[in-house]
């Protein structure tokens, strides 16, 4: 399983476009990207996921360059209720499907 | 509410004494995996399940640890002769045909 890298934590106040970068250097060919927001005591829960270029939800955009090295989550518009850990995972599809998570980034907004 | 539900929420027991928790999955859903967490870190893989057959444990998953999904429906996981370590949240997965993993609340396990 590839493994990620992105900021412990990022600062935003409402209003505001929050962008996360992940960096995958050893993404393989059938790895998607998959993004998950956590509250806390409450479970894991499915945002976005893509393969490459731009992938679009009700809840936010998932940018994958070419190289797709990196990714970028962008949260518009965030609100108090975005305060939350944002985890970046990067795995293959033919797999268990078992998840691999780093650390996260603990993203809060203020108003 | 058609959401993974787990029971208990909040688990405290004494050193060594045995635990077990509960995991309905989404009713569709085959696929159904076990995951550790500790504050401040994301979520740790312990095991999954395809049916009823467990087909793959981490090595986090000590002898102590058991899992078992009898019917392919809900699932338990046990923890026996407990230990202060073993604190933390404990959650469950399902998962459906878009690898899409659906994660229910958790149980907060303490031992003191």
């Amino acid at each position: 399983l590839a493994k990620t890298t992105q900021p412990i934590s990022m600062d935003s106040y409402e209003g505001q476009e929050v962008n996360i970068t992940c960096s995958h250097n050893n993404i393989a060919t059938n790895d998607y990207i998959t993004w998950y927001q956590q509250f806390p005591s409450q479970g894991p829960r499915f945002i976005i996921q893509g393969y490459k270029t731009k992938v679009t939800n009700e809840v936010a955009s998932l940018f994958i360059p070419a190289d797709r090295k990196s990714s970028t989550l962008s949260l518009p518009r965030v609100s108090l209720s975005d305060t939350a850990v944002y985890y970046c995972l990067v795995g293959r599809t033919d797999s268990w499907g078992k998840l691999q998570f780093g650390a996260g980034t603990q993203v809060v907004v203020t108003p | 509410d058609t959401g993974v539900s787990q029971d208990p929420r909040h688990k405290i027991t004494k050193r060594g004494q045995n635990v077990t928790f509960r995991c309905d999955p989404i009713s569709e859903h085959n696929r159904l995996y076990w995951y550790r967490q500790t504050l401040g870190q994301g979520p740790e893989f312990l095991t999954y399940f395809q049916n009823e057959a467990q087909l793959e444990k981490s090595r986090l998953l000590s002898d102590r640890f058991s899992a078992e999904r009898p019917k392919g429906s809900f699932s338990t996981l046990e923890i026996q002769r407990t230990e202060q370590g073993d604190s933390a949240m404990y959650l469950c997965a399902s998962r459906d045909s878009t690898d899409t993993q659906y994660f229910g609340p958790g149980t907060r396990l303490t031992v003191l």
